[in-house]
């Protein structure tokens, strides 16, 4: 079966540039998660979604953040614009039902110089 | 602030031995407890999860629970070089409605 897929594998940009990164959850997965990882700060959840419908945004750094999920089986995550702080991998996960365990993609390393 | 604590290593093991890793967490009460392993540069991979009080065993892993205590382990036996990574404790909190919060990781060597 098709785990959680993520791309791009790699982005290297500009400060100021618009970044998307895109994830597809694994078929029939009801919950999907975007997380943030660095060195010092670890594994940190940005947001989440419940049957497409944003549940906790929480942990978005700020209003230059986005996400949506306009179907079930798709989701974004916009940085606009992008700073170098931002530079980081970015993990999609995907779950089914309450209390499931999550499944990570790939995830996308995003370098803004 | 729910925390989730795990001690960052590095932690050596001699090949052939058991590697214990532990991990506390702050809510009591938490139903939810996972162990993920990460390779250097690769995604979280789920090993464990375990709901309940007690061990649960999964070929070489086991996942012991102890509520009261506020306290999840894992125990690799007959460990091996492939197993030196990256492991990261998570913890479903109550009222969290499925998001999970992570430990820091605590990273594993085993050398032959």
């Amino acid at each position: 079966d098709a785990g959680v897929i993520q791309s791009p594998r790699h982005e290297v940009t500009e400060m100021g540039q618009e970044v998307t990164l895109r994830c597809k959850p694994i078929s029939g997965h009801d919950y999907l998660f975007w997380y943030r990882q660095t060195m010092m700060r670890g594994l940190e959840l940005l947001i989440y979604f419940n049957n497409n419908v944003p549940i906790d945004d929480s942990g978005m750094p700020e209003d230059r953040f986005s996400a949506k999920m306009p179907n079930a089986s798709f989701s974004t995550l916009k940085i606009q614009p992008s700073e170098p702080r931002d530079s980081a991998v970015y993990f999609c996960a995907s779950s089914l039902g309450t209390g499931g365990p999550q499944h990570f993609g790939d995830g996308t390393r995003l370098s803004i110089l | 602030q729910k925390e989730v604590e795990q001690n960052s290593g590095p932690l050596s093991v001699p090949e052939g031995a058991i590697a214990s890793l532990n991990c506390t967490y702050s809510d009591r009460g938490s139903q939810s407890f996972f162990w993920y392993r990460q390779y250097s540069g690769k995604s979280p991979e789920l090993i464990m999860f375990i709901y309940s009080n007690g061990d649960k065993e999964d070929g070489r892993f086991t996942a012991q629970l102890n509520k009261a205590s506020q306290y999840v382990s894992l125990l690799i036996r007959d460990s091996q070089p492939s197993d030196s990574a990256t492991y990261l404790c998570a913890v479903m909190f109550s009222g969290g409605y499925n998001k999970l919060i992570f430990g820091a990781g605590t990273r594993l060597a085993v050398h032959p």
